[in-house]
């Protein structure tokens, strides 16, 4: 079967730095997202990594291996705004995006 | 531009009721999808479109149909609702001639079937 797997819930303090952890098996691969949800909203996309290696794109960053079956997004200088559940995506073999249950992130001051 | 919208907002149902949740995008996208989220699960795939006048089965169709007469909408129907239907519906679109087909999300239907 397919399977995407991350922390259920994660705490970090205003302006440090966190990683959150995906790891996954699916049939085929065609790339992986990250996406944003705060609480009651819709998701809004991160970040699409489909080659090996780190993105950046300004305070966030995501990074992929494909032979591991493994993803990390990368929060910096965080912000109580971050406060939200952040979650990892695959496209499989029939471009249809596999969800992970997504990691709520809990920032305090 | 509104990007995706959809209707209702939320809505309390009645067990055996017909409901139609409405979703509707203006960036001429051409797939759309229907999610459902429900608490401590993925997004689960119901149903997709990647043009108009087709649809698919996604993850979890039964109990739901879809029609695609144009580019622009994309309607949810539950022919008789169950309790087990209760969740957040999120309709999505995508433009799968852009490069990383990514996904872009309405604001959701708050379901409750009593």
């Amino acid at each position: 079967g397919q399977n995407i797997d991350q922390p259920t819930e994660m705490t970090a303090t205003e302006g440090a730095i966190v990683q959150i952890n995906c790891t996954y098996q699916t049939s085929g691969f065609n790339g992986l997202f990250w996406y944003q949800q705060h609480a009651g909203e819709a998701p809004t996309f991160l970040s699409y990594n489909v080659l090996d290696g780190l993105e950046e794109k300004g305070r966030f960053s995501s990074f992929l291996s494909r032979s591991k079956g493994y993803s990390y997004l990368l929060l910096k200088e965080l912000q109580m705004k971050d406060s939200a559940s952040y979650l990892c995506a695959v496209m499989d073999s029939n471009y249809q995006l596999i969800w992970g249950a997504g990691t709520k992130l809990i920032i305090k001051p | 531009i509104a990007g995706i919208t959809q209707a209702p907002t939320s809505q309390i149902l009645a067990a055996g009721r017909r409901m139609t949740l409405r979703c509707t995008q203006d960036m001429r996208h051409n797939a759309m999808y229907w999610y459902r989220q429900d608490l401590g699960l993925g997004l689960r795939l119901i149903h997709y479109s990647n043009t108009a006048g087709t649809t698919g089965k996604g993850e979890v169709p039964d109990g739901y149909s879809v029609s695609r007469a144009n580019t622009d909408d994309f309607p949810l129907t539950l022919a008789s609702a169950v309790p087990s239907q209760t969740s957040v519906y999120f309709c999505a679109s995508s433009d799968l001639a852009e490069g990383t087909d990514t996904q872009y999300f309405g604001p959701g239907t708050r379901l409750t079937v009593l």
